[in-house]
């Protein structure tokens, strides 16, 4: 159990267009989603914290108006990078929990690269 | 205060060795320590995790032991496979209240290489 998804794995796209992961926890509820972004050979940094039908919450540093996080059911989180630029390429994962205070179960990831 | 340090960077071992990696946290408050294992391009994946109630928990061939007045946990994998080789991460949270410390504080990572 515990497993969770992400979509696309990979993608390339354009500079300027907007570009949207899907999270989904397939066999468990996950009131809350966490989103990370790694660069090579580096350890996760979290961007933002999603709680199912509210509002995400950004750390430090990160634009809510150019990565939008959307949590709303509880299976599916989605993270639409917008306007994306070259220095946005990066491995985006996701990790899902059924509460806030219980083990991360993170998805295989989604490499963007932004030409 | 949120800093987890975590060593060596990168560790060679033969097939059959030990691989220790060791981390070390300044939040007394934490009061959960998962280690992940992450291959290249995939995500993490939770692999052993301990609570500072014991000192030692072991699952299978890896064994966390915990030492609460250090503020130091360490991974042990004995036996080691090639397969085994990955990047291996330490992190730290706190999951009996709330506040900002439920979010898991990473180190940085080790790059694990066991040689056949």
């Amino acid at each position: 159990g515990a497993v969770v998804s992400q979509h696309p794995s990979r993608v390339i796209c354009k500079s300027g267009t907007s570009v949207k992961i899907e999270c989904r926890s397939l066999d468990f509820q996950a009131t809350t989603m966490f989103w990370y972004r790694q660069f090579p050979k580096q350890s996760l940094m979290l961007m933002a914290t999603s709680n199912e039908g509210s509002k995400a919450t950004y750390e430090q540093g990160v634009e809510k108006d150019k990565f939008l996080i959307n949590h709303a059911s509880l299976t599916l989180s989605t993270l639409t990078v917008t306007s994306a630029h070259p220095e946005d390429s990066s491995f985006y994962i996701c990790s899902a929990s059924r509460t806030i205070l219980e083990t991360q179960y993170f998805g295989p990831g989604t490499r963007l690269l932004v030409l | 205060q949120q800093q987890v340090k975590q060593s060596p960077q990168s560790l060679i071992v033969q097939k059959g060795g030990i691989s220790i990696i060791n981390c070390a946290y300044e939040n007394t408050a934490f009061d959960y320590f998962p280690w992940y294992q992450q291959f290249p391009g995939k995500g993490p994946a939770l692999l052993i995790a301990i609570r500072p109630d014991v000192s030692e928990k072991k699952e299978g061939r890896f064994t966390i032991s915990f030492n609460k007045s250090a503020k130091q946990f360490s991974l042990h994998i004995m036996d080691s496979q090639p397969g085994d080789s990955a990047t291996y991460f330490c992190a730290a949270s706190r999951r009996n209240s709330g506040g900002s410390n439920y979010k898991l504080t990473f180190g940085k990572g080790t790059l694990l290489t066991v040689n056949p």
